[in-house]
């Protein structure tokens, strides 16, 4: 069945890299998303990665995607006071014509001063 | 653009009411979904849209839950009648068919406190 699964809460100092993890369960998916919500907003896409690349760099970010074992993660480096938000991993079977996104359960990130 | 519209922010309710919340998708958006999110369930999909017309709604969890789209700028989400453990923020998303990227813009939310 369709799952996404990330363990629910990380938290790093300011100034060190926060690595999030996540695994999903449906290969046929074409793309992988993390999206970012703030307290008190929605979700918001902060980047995807194409099922063919191994990696992604954004900025501070990093996306690194290992088709094999289903295993996709996010670093963030010098992490920040304001990154402290919750990150979803999210998937989009392409059984569901890509428009069904199935979201993980979020992981909490803090990020002490 | 405004981004994705939800109204209310915020509603208290007794048990037994009719709570209708309301959503407003970005223009030329013609995907429209509805999702719930508690801390003990996550984020949960409850219904989407094409084109107005419901695709898939084998999330919403009872009969007492409704959705419809009368046109491509309004949404609504009915609970009637609304029970405590329907508690939560409600959140409106609207994507475009920009196939297989199909990222979804998620509205502020509505937080449903029912008493």
């Amino acid at each position: 069945g369709e799952d996404v699964e990330q363990s629910l809460f990380l938290s790093v100092r300011e100034g060190d890299s926060s690595v999030i993890n996540c695994t999903y369960t449906d290969s046929s998916s074409t793309y992988l998303y993390w999206y970012k919500q703030e307290p008190g907003a929605g979700l918001q896409l902060l980047t995807y990665i194409f099922s063919n690349m191994d990696m992604k760099q954004d900025q501070r970010l990093t996306v690194l995607l290992n088709k094999k074992d289903k295993h996709l993660s996010l670093r963030i480096a010098d992490t920040q006071t304001g990154d402290s938000a919750i990150y979803f991993c999210a998937e989009s079977p392409s059984g569901t014509g890509g428009f069904k996104t199935i979201f993980g359960a979020g992981t909490r990130l803090f990020v002490k001063a | 653009d405004a981004g994705v519209i939800q109204s209310p922010r915020h509603e208290v309710t007794e048990m037994g009411q009719e709570v209708t919340l309301r959503c407003k998708p970005i223009s030329g958006h013609d995907y429209l979904f509805w999702y719930r999110q508690t801390m003990m369930r996550g984020l949960e999909l409850l219904i989407y849209f094409n084109n107005n017309v419901p695709i898939d709604d084998s999330g919403m969890p009872e009969d007492r839950f409704s959705a419809k789209m009368p046109n491509a700028s309004f949404s609504t989400l009915k609970i009637q009648p609304s029970e405590p453990r329907d508690s939560a923020v409600y959140f409106c998303a609207s994507s475009f068919r920009d196939p297989p990227r199909n990222t979804q813009y998620f509205g502020p939310g509505t937080r449903l406190t029912v008493l």
